[in-house]
């Protein structure tokens, strides 16, 4: 299948500080992406669609102005995580649609851990 | 809104013992997608089949199969001969046909014991 690389894999950042997560289709395009944030034992929780040289589409209650979205590339998206605070730490997901057809699938990076102390 | 329901937060199961995972949701559209998921303690979420509204035949792979009930709104994954590798979060995923987002259930925490 389709390899989504997310980077880095853990990160801990101080109160206050802003982090980057970085989501890239590594043998595909994708047109959207997708970030989730998952508490632990918990369902994930779509935050935004990114779509690629447009606005990302934030779900209700996700502040668009703390989570901001890029997505440059037909390849990558980021996240950054603005002024974090404690809590703010969570694991942060994505994904990217292979859209070719019929075929709908979504494919996921491995996840970032985000702790801010 | 579509709404994914998963009524088991946690089974266990023997090493090579069948097991049937529940998913049922809530739409009214007609033409849509079903997927279940697999997270491993690794959290790296795996697609481990798809169904196709519109297609009556239930999806199989390998050891993975799904009852797909449309009329009853049910989608259920039968695990066979099961593996300790299977051991994992399963989420069940509703896509409306022709939208982007997957609505996931809530998953359920799967043990196979040796």
């Amino acid at each position: 299948g389709a390899v989504v690389s997310q980077h880095p894999s853990w990160v801990i950042c101080k109160s206050g500080t802003s982090v980057k997560i970085e989501c890239r289709s590594l043998d595909f395009q994708a047109t959207t992406m997708f970030w989730y944030r998952q508490f632990p034992k918990q369902s994930l929780m779509l935050m935004a669609t990114s779509n690629e040289g447009s606005k990302a589409t934030y779900e209700q209650g996700v502040e668009k102005d703390k989570f901001l979205i890029n997505h440059a590339s037909l390849t990558l998206s980021t996240l950054t995580v603005t002024s974090a605070h404690p809590e703010d730490s969570s694991f942060y997901i994505c994904s990217a649609r292979v859209a070719e057809g019929m075929n709908t699938e979504a494919f996921f990076g491995q996840g970032t851990r985000l702790t801010v102390v | 809104a579509q709404t994914v329901t998963q009524s088991q937060p946690e089974m266990s199961v023997q090493e090579a013992e069948t097991v049937t995972l529940s998913c049922t949701y809530d739409t009214s559209e007609s033409n849509y997608y079903l997927f279940w998921y697999k997270q491993p303690p690794s959290r790296q979420m795996i697609l481990v089949i798809r169904q196709e509204a519109y297609k009556q035949q239930n999806a199989t792979e390998n050891r993975f199969s799904v009852n797909f009930q449309k009329a009853a709104k049910s989608f259920s994954l039968k695990i066979s001969d099961s593996q300790l590798g299977d051991t994992a979060m399963y989420f069940c995923a509703f896509m409306r046909s022709g939208a982007q987002k997957l609505v996931f259930g809530q998953g359920t925490r799967l043990t196979i014991n040796p």
